[in-house]
C-alpha cells in the first residue's frame, strides 16, 4: 500500500541532544512537509520541499533542519537549539501543487 | 493572509445526535478549505475539501459542509453521530491555486461522543 511511513513513533532524547526524525514515502509525491503540533495550537510548518534538492523554511524553523535528497524521503532533525523540542510532529506530502496534504502516523518526541 | 478559527475547541455529543462543528476562515482571496480528522496518536486523514465547484461538499463517513461566502463559514455537520467519530477535527485554509505549503490550520475541535 501507498502510503507515509514516519519512524520511530515514541522517541526520547536528552536535552542538548540532536534528533533525527525519518520520513519515507511511496506515493510518488513531489512536495513533503513537516509540522509541529502541540495540545492546542493546531499545526504549525517546520519546512517544506517541493522538488529534491530543495527546502524552504516555515512559520517556525528555527531549531529544527532538513534534508531532500531523494524524492522518498525528507528527514528532519531536532537541533539543541530549540528551545522547547518536546511535541508531536507530521510529515506529509503531496502530488505536485495539489492542495490535498497526506499525513503519516507522527512521532511523538519527548526531551528530557 | 489567511486564518481559521474553529469555535469551541471542545463540543460533546450524544450518540445518534446532530454533530455541528464550525469553523470561520479570513482570507484576502477566494479560499480553498478543508476539513481533517485525527484521531488519538495519529495522523491526519481529509474528510473533505471545498476548491471552488459546490458549495455543499460531502466527505467520507457521511460528513458534509456547506461553504457561505457571505458569512465566511465552513461548518461541518453529520446528521447522526457515531462513537467512531471521537475525535479532533482541524479546519484549514489556503488560497485558492495554492500548495499545501500555505495551508492555516484551526486550532483543532475535540469531539466527545456520549452512549
Amino acid at each position: 500500500d501507498g502510503g507515509i511511513t514516519q519512524s520511530p513513533k515514541y522517541l526520547f532524547r536528552k536535552e542538548g541532544q540532536n534528533v533525527t526524525l525519518s520520513c519515507e514515502q511511496n506515493l510518488n509525491h513531489d512536495a513533503m512537509y513537516w509540522y509541529r503540533q502541540d495540545p492546542g495550537q493546531g499545526l504549525r510548518l517546520i519546512y517544506y520541499s517541493q522538488i529534491v534538492n530543495d527546502f524552504q523554511k516555515g512559520d517556525i524553523a528555527e531549531g529544527y533542519s532538513v534534508s531532500r535528497e531523494k524524492k522518498e524521503s525528507f528527514p528532519l532533525t531536532v537541533t539543541s537549539a530549540q528551545k522547547n523540542p518536546t511535541a508531536f510532529y507530521l510529515c506529509a506530502s503531496s502530488r505536485g501543487r495539489s492542495t490535498e496534504a497526506f499525513f503519516g502516523q507522527g512521532t511523538r518526541l519527548t526531551v528530557v | 493572509a489567511q486564518s481559521v478559527t474553529q469555535l469551541g475547541s471542545h463540543v460533546s455529543v450524544s450518540e445518534g445526535a446532530l454533530v455541528l462543528l464550525r469553523c470561520n476562515y479570513s482570507s484576502s482571496v477566494p479560499p480553498y478549505l478543508f476539513w481533517y480528522v485525527q484521531y488519538p496518536n495519529q495522523g491526519l486523514q481529509l474528510l473533505l475539501k471545498y476548491t471552488s465547484a459546490a458549495t455543499l461538499v460531502k466527505g467520507i463517513n457521511d460528513f458534509e459542509a456547506e461553504f457561505k461566502k457571505s458569512e465566511t463559514s465552513f461548518h461541518l455537520t453529520k446528521p447522526s453521530a457515531h462513537m467512531s467519530d471521537a475525535a479532533e477535527y482541524f479546519c484549514a485554509v489556503t488560497p485558492f491555486g495554492s500548495g499545501s505549503e500555505k495551508l492555516v490550520f484551526g486550532k483543532g475541535t475535540k469531539l466527545t461522543v456520549n452512549p
